[in-house]
């Protein structure tokens, strides 16, 4: 089944303890991406990736690390998370810009930081 | 600000009722996409729309981009409880994909 599978779906820290969210997709997909979700704020991007080692930065980047040494994995790294970091994390690919292609979405990951 | 307005922000209906939610800007889209989310899934991809005036059916979906690609809509016909989701909308403006903040619709039985 093509999906984009993210991990965990739920997870409690506290502040400033390192914490990595796993993303991989099984599409072939160039393009993957990584949405924070927040009431009334809508899909605020945080990175993005074009393909292998090419990544950028979204509309609210502060405080969040990527990689993409894999086509099929992107993981999002929090180095010191903090409680405004809190909020629903969505993980999305696509076959090339998804201006033209859409998405596919992960699940979603509910992170607490407190 | 947010580029793209949608409202109602909420909708609660009965079922078998008609609705229409709608997806405003004061910039031009070269094109929109419309996305369902199910509470605990993420969004799935429902239409894209290019042309101005562009009509797409999908079921009992029909939606609908502005003559100016300015606006869009998407009207559900005999709502059912499975349409039950946050209904978002998308459009493209330069290379970016920019999201509304959704609407949220609740179908009754």
């Amino acid at each position: 089944e093509a999906q984009v599978t993210q991990n965990p779906r739920y997870l409690i820290t506290v502040t400033g303890k390192k914490l990595t969210v796993t993303c991989s997709q099984n599409m072939n997909h160039e393009y993957m991406s990584w949405y924070r979700q927040d009431p009334g704020l809508g899909l605020r991007q945080i990175y993005y990736s074009m393909n292998v080692e090419v990544t950028d930065k979204g509309d609210v980047p502060e405080g969040y690390k990527v990689s993409r040494k894999e086509k099929r994995n992107f993981p999002l790294i929090l180095e010191s998370p903090s409680p405004n970091q809190t909020s629903l994390y969505f993980c999305a690919s696509s076959l090339r810009q998804p201006t033209n292609y859409g998405y596919t979405f992960g699940s979603g990951t509910r992170l607490t930081v407190v | 600000t947010q580029l793209l307005e949608q409202s109602p922000q909420f909708l609660s209906i009965q079922e078998g009722e008609n609705l229409t939610v709608y997806c405003n800007s004061s910039s031009v889209f070269s094109s929109l996409q419309w996305y369902r989310q199910e509470p605990g899934e993420g969004p799935v991809l429902l239409v894209t729309v290019v042309t101005g005036g562009e009509v797409k059916k999908l079921k009992r979906l029909t939606f609908q981009f502005g003559d100016a690609r300015k606006d869009s809509s998407l009207h559900i016909t005999a709502a059912q409880p499975g349409d039950t989701g946050l209904y978002l909308c998308a459009g493209k403006y330069g290379n970016k994909l920019v999201f509304g903040a959704g609407t949220i619709l609740r179908v009754k039985s």
